[in-house]
């Protein structure tokens, strides 16, 4: 069974620091893992992912995401934060069956200004 | 493009009453998935839908939860009675098919159980 922890519930950096999200996994076959994002009273949207092709993967709004086997991390980064990338974060990890994912309990990114 | 659309984006009731939640897939969208998200909390499946056949309901209380998806469209969740620990968001979402597809999500139906 897949399962995902992300470390840190909640992170917060000043606008214009770096961001990095901690995602690990546990799976039992090669992984399909996904980031998305929350912001309130939304759904989720993809910010990107990671099907067994390039290990550093680029998404949308700046983010990418660095998938590292012998870690079983995908950490999820930023070079520079901005106020608009205050959210909720969420990493999965997809099943071998039906695309289904496993999530992680998410993580809340703050910025300051 | 419209996106995934549910119904009502906030539902508040009293335990023991009955309720549901709509939810449209996006047009061509054959997978359908229904979420259960806690407070604090990431997503958890419930029940996902291949076109109009449950494939997987593994984690749907069954005793008080229900779901159908008629003519492999339009879903609707309920839930009879309704307790307590049932409020939460309950997220829609859906894929081009069950292969490694991008789920779209809908804003979700936040429920209070009173």
């Amino acid at each position: 069974a897949q399962s995902v922890t992300q470390l840190g519930s909640h992170v917060s950096v000043s606008e214009g620091a770096l961001v990095l999200l901690r995602c690990n996994y546990s799976s039992s076959v090669p992984p399909y893992l996904f980031w998305y994002v929350q912001y309130p009273n939304q759904g989720l949207q993809l910010l990107l992912k990671y099907t067994s092709a390039a290990t550093l993967v680029k998404g949308i709004n700046g983010f990418e995401a660095e998938f590292k086997k012998s870690e079983t991390s995908f950490h999820l980064t930023k070079p520079s934060a901005h106020m608009s990338d205050a959210a909720e974060y969420f990493c999965a990890v997809r099943s071998n069956a039906g695309n289904m994912l496993t999530f992680g309990g998410g993580t809340r990114l703050m910025v300051k200004p | 493009e419209a996106g995934v659309v549910q119904s009502p984006r906030y539902k508040i009731i009293e335990k023991k009453q009955p309720v549901a939640f709509w939810c449209n897939p996006i047009s061509g969208h054959n997978t359908l998935y229904w979420y259960l998200q806690n407070l604090g909390q990431g997503p958890e499946l419930l029940i996902r839908y291949e076109n109009e056949e449950a494939v997987d309901d593994s984690q749907l209380p069954k005793d008080r939860f229900s779901a159908e998806r008629l003519k492999g469209v339009d879903s609707t969740l309920k839930i009879q009675p309704a307790e307590l620990g049932d409020s939460a968001v309950y997220l829609c979402a859906s894929s081009l098919d069950a292969g490694v597809r991008e789920q779209f999500f809908g804003p979700g139906t936040r429920l209070t159980v009173l």
